[in-house]
């Protein structure tokens, strides 16, 4: 059974810095990029970007580059989503999904990160 | 980025009602348009890829059309769990933006 699981809730500070993670399993891992989708409070979604664990490749969203990294780790089949500084506005809930290239659709979603950022 | 845009922003149908959702692509996509449905408080669902092809599970009742530059997403027979915010996905360029959404309420 093909799976996305996300960390858990965060609660932090402007300014500080922080790491998320989706983790896929019940697949092969390298074969799919991931997406990181995020949805601020009422808001609709918007695409961050994505990330290819086969070669480590990355395309981001120009509204995001430069504030967000993405990247992963194929050998414990985990992507992240990491800022080093953050800001209220980065108040959101974050998803990640895989990306079924040959059929270029979003099939499996994590359950969401919400992230708080808040002095 | 291209740009979607979803119309209407919001609908109000009755159970046994059919409805339809427009997506407008700022420039031609081909075929390469995803729908999504997403209930308060839970992650997307993918109900339609490659803008007509039903994802598995989803219900017949939901059925999308179109290519270039306008699509539909139409639902017949609403149910009561079709209350939801419907987006559109764009998968044509290396960005794939989403569309505003459409919150569907059932009366």
């Amino acid at each position: 059974e093909v799976q996305m699981v996300q960390s858990g809730a965060e609660v932090k500070k402007p300014g500080e810095s922080l790491k998320i993670s989706c983790k896929g399993s019940g697949y092969i891992f390298s074969d799919y990029w991931v997406a990181w989708v995020r949805q601020m409070p009422d808001k609709p979604l918007e695409w961050v970007g994505l990330f290819n664990p086969g070669d480590s490749r990355t395309r981001y969203s120009p509204s995001f580059q430069g504030h967000v990294i993405i990247s992963g780790d194929k050998s414990v089949t985990t992507a992240y989503l990491q800022w080093s500084s953050l800001e209220a506005s980065d108040t959101a809930i974050y998803y990640c999904a895989r990306h079924k290239t040959n059929s270029n659709m979003y099939d499996y979603w994590g359950q969401g990160t919400p992230v708080t950022v808040s002095s | 980025d291209i740009q979607l845009t979803q119309s209407p922003s919001f609908l109000s149908a009755s159970v046994g009602d059919r409805v339809t959702i427009t997506c407008r692509a700022g420039q031609g996509i081909s075929n390469w348009l995803a729908w999504f449905q997403q209930h308060p408080g839970k992650a997307p669902k993918l109900l339609i890829y490659t803008a007509s092809s039903l994802q598995s599970g989803v219900p017949s009742r939901f059925s999308g059309s179109g290519s270039g530059t306008e699509f539909t997403l139409t639902i017949s027979n609403l149910q009561p769990e079709d209350s939801a915010t419907y987006y559109c996905q764009q998968l044509y360029s290396d960005l794939h933006s989403f569309g505003q959404g459409t919150k569907l309420e059932i009366k």
